[in-house]
Order: C-alpha cells, then sequence, then structure tokens
C-alpha cells in the first residue's frame, strides 16, 4: 500500500512569495501524484500532477517537483495570492483498483496580503 | 470540461430518517465514481468506489447497510444514508474520473454538508 504525509499541518507565507507545500511517500512502486487544492465547505480542485518519469511538471504559477531517491514531492506556488489561501492535499493511486487515491493529511496555506 | 456536481448541497434531518445525496457528472461519463467523508479539519476519507452496473466497494469499517451506493448509469451515482444518527452528521463529497484525461485524475463535487437532529 501507499501513504502519502503531509507533516506540515500549516504553512504562512506573504504575498508575492514563494509557496513550498511537502509530502512525502512510503512506497516508491507507485509513482503518480496529484495535489489538490481545497476551500472549505467545498469540494477539492485539482491543480497539477506528475509521474515518475518526470522529475518536474510545470502549469503557471505552480510546479512539482519529484524526488524519487528521497520519497519526496513538493508543489511550489510562485507568486503566492490571497486567493491561494485554502488546504493543500498531496494524493496517489497507490497501485489500488479502479484507482482510488490516498490522500494526505492536509496543508493549510495562508498567503497574507 | 470534468465537471462533477452533487445535490444537494445541504440536508438536514432527524434523527432515523434516510438522506439521498446525488452525484453527477455532467460533461463526460464515469465509469467510476468513489465517495468521501470529511470531519471537521481532517482529511478526506474513501468511503467507497462506486462501478457503473455493479456493486460498490466500501472500505474497512464503512457500513455498506447504512451506506446504500448505487450507479446507475454512467453519469449518475447516489448514496443513501439509511437511519441516520447524529453521528453520521458529515460533509460528504464525491469524486469522478475521467478516463479521457490523465491516468488517475478525479474530479470532486463541491460536497453536501449533511446535518442529522
Amino acid at each position: 500500500d501507499q501513504q502519502v504525509k503531509q507533516n506540515s499541518p500549516s504553512l504562512s507565507v506573504q504575498e508575492g512569495r514563494i509557496s513550498i507545500l511537502n509530502c512525502d511517500y512510503t512506497n516508491s512502486m507507485f509513482d503518480y501524484f496529484l495535489w489538490y487544492k481545497k476551500y472549505p465547505a467545498e469540494g477539492p480542485t485539482f491543480l497539477i500532477s506528475i509521474s515518475s518519469i518526470k522529475d518536474k511538471n510545470e502549469d503557471g504559477r505552480f510546479t512539482v517537483f519529484l524526488n524519487k531517491s528521497a520519497k519526496h514531492l513538493s508543489l511550489h506556488i510562485v507568486p503566492s495570492q490571497p486567493g491561494d489561501s485554502a488546504v493543500y492535499f498531496c494524493a496517489s493511486p497507490g497501485g489500488t483498483s479502479y484507482g482510488k487515491l490516498t490522500f494526505g493529511q492536509g496543508t493549510i496555506l495562508t498567503v497574507h496580503p | 470540461g470534468a465537471v462533477v456536481s452533487q445535490h444537494p448541497s445541504r440536508v438536514i434531518c432527524k434523527s432515523g430518517t434516510s438522506v439521498k445525496i446525488e452525484c453527477r457528472s455532467l460533461d463526460f461519463q464515469a465509469t467510476t465514481m468513489f465517495w468521501y467523508r470529511q470531519f471537521p479539519k481532517q482529511s478526506l476519507m474513501l468511503m467507497a468506489t462506486s462501478n457503473e452496473g455493479s456493486k460498490a466497494t466500501y472500505e474497512q469499517g464503512v457500513e455498506k447497510d447504512k451506506f446504500l451506493i448505487n450507479h446507475a448509469s454512467l453519469t449518475l451515482s447516489t448514496l443513501t444514508v439509511t437511519s441516520a444518527h447524529p453521528e453520521d452528521s458529515s460533509f460528504y463529497i464525491c469524486s469522478a474520473r475521467d478516463y479521457r484525461e490523465g491516468a488517475y485524475e478525479q474530479y470532486f463535487g463541491p460536497g453536501t454538508r449533511l446535518t442529522v437532529t
């Protein structure tokens, strides 16, 4: 089974600066990861994904880096905006049937104006 | 594309009654849908995987007789909370896979807040 862990429950950054959200995983056999953003009382919104054939994937202000040797991935948001304030979850299919996702605990990002 | 809707967005019911929540994929066909539950300040907990035309697969610890799931068509899955109790109060979220895009991306509905009094 795959486990994904987000060890930082919260992160606070200033508007315009870089936000770096981290995620660790346990099983290197399962090599596809996704990041979701969630506002209170709403469903998560898919942000960006990465597979192990890449070590970086970029989409606008969002870049995900994958360090396979360290079993670690990170989401960079540059520049951070107040509207980015939300809970961010990393997730992995983990080799499960039907593609169900295992989610990390989430990191609350607060971007101050 | 890849829009998922849920209805209702909020429901209050009395203890002992049943509540049905609908999840629809609006612009794609979803052979697989998922039902999650989120407790305050916690992560998403997968309850079950719903497959069109077959029985749902429930996660360990989830009572299948209490949380009835039906995936009647490629665009609709329903979750029925039977004989609801106050401890069933939670935020329920569905998601669907769009096989046209990405390998594993799931697109989530806006969620349903259930309050059992």
